[in-house]
């Protein structure tokens, strides 16, 4: 079965860490989305990534960064975490083949700063 | 940008009841997925529906797309507590493979 997996599923961070947020895809994806989901907000695109090593800013970058090192790996950097980052993350893949995909997702990662 | 707005943003039925949720888009629709999420997990996908016109089915979810109303609908026949959770849609913006989603629908099903 495919699988797009987080590294977390609960985090707490205090204000002003570093962290790293973690997402592994088995399914040779080339694409891979970061998101926040937020209540009344749905989710927004954060940052994405065509290939290794490509990285694209999403809706709302200011205050992450991501890196792709490996075509299965992509990593959601939280430079110096703050309250308004308390969220849950999640992470999705998606095949760029012919034909139609959706994504598929992580279980997510619900992260509190606090 | 493309906008997805659902309606309605909760829902609350009784066991057996049938439901709608609509996902009306700003702009033509190129590809539009349905998902489900269980609180606090991730995204499973339902279904996808690409022409216009075309309708899918999965147990008792069956999922229709008007094209000219940028509109899908989600219909539940017969629901059941496992049916619980928000349901969301997304929709190919025609930008690099980048899904945009609606806001959610929150649904519950009463015994």
């Amino acid at each position: 079965d495919v699988k797009v997996t987080q590294s977390s599923r609960y985090l707490v961070k205090r204000t002003g860490e570093k962290v790293f947020l973690e997402c592994v895809q088995d399914m040779d994806h080339e694409n891979m989305f970061w998101y926040r989901q937020d209540p009344g907000l749905g989710l927004r695109l954060i940052y994405f990534s065509y290939d290794v090593k490509m990285k694209e800013k999403g809706d709302i970058p200011e205050g992450y960064s991501v890196s792709r090192e490996k075509k299965e790996r992509f990593s959601l950097i939280l430079e110096s975490a703050s309250t308004n980052q308390t969220s849950m993350y999640l992470c999705a893949s998606r095949f760029t083949g012919g034909g139609w995909y959706g994504y598929t997702f992580g279980s997510g990662t619900r992260l509190t700063v606090v | 940008s493309q906008e997805l707005e659902q309606s309605p943003q909760s829902l609350i039925v009784q066991e057996g009841k049938n439901l709608t949720i609509n996902c009306t888009s700003s702009k033509t629709l190129y590809g539009l997925y349905w998902y489900k999420q269980k609180y606090g997990e991730g995204l499973i996908f339902l279904m996808m529906l690409q022409k216009g016109g075309e309708e899918k089915s999965h147990e008792k979810i069956t999922a229709k797309l008007d094209e000219k109303k940028q509109q899908s609908s989600l219909h539940i026949t017969a629901s059941q507590p496992s049916h619980a959770g928000i349901y969301l849609c997304g929709a190919d913006t025609g930008t690099a493979s980048k899904l945009t989603f609606g806001t959610g629908t929150r649904l519950q099903v009463t015994l």
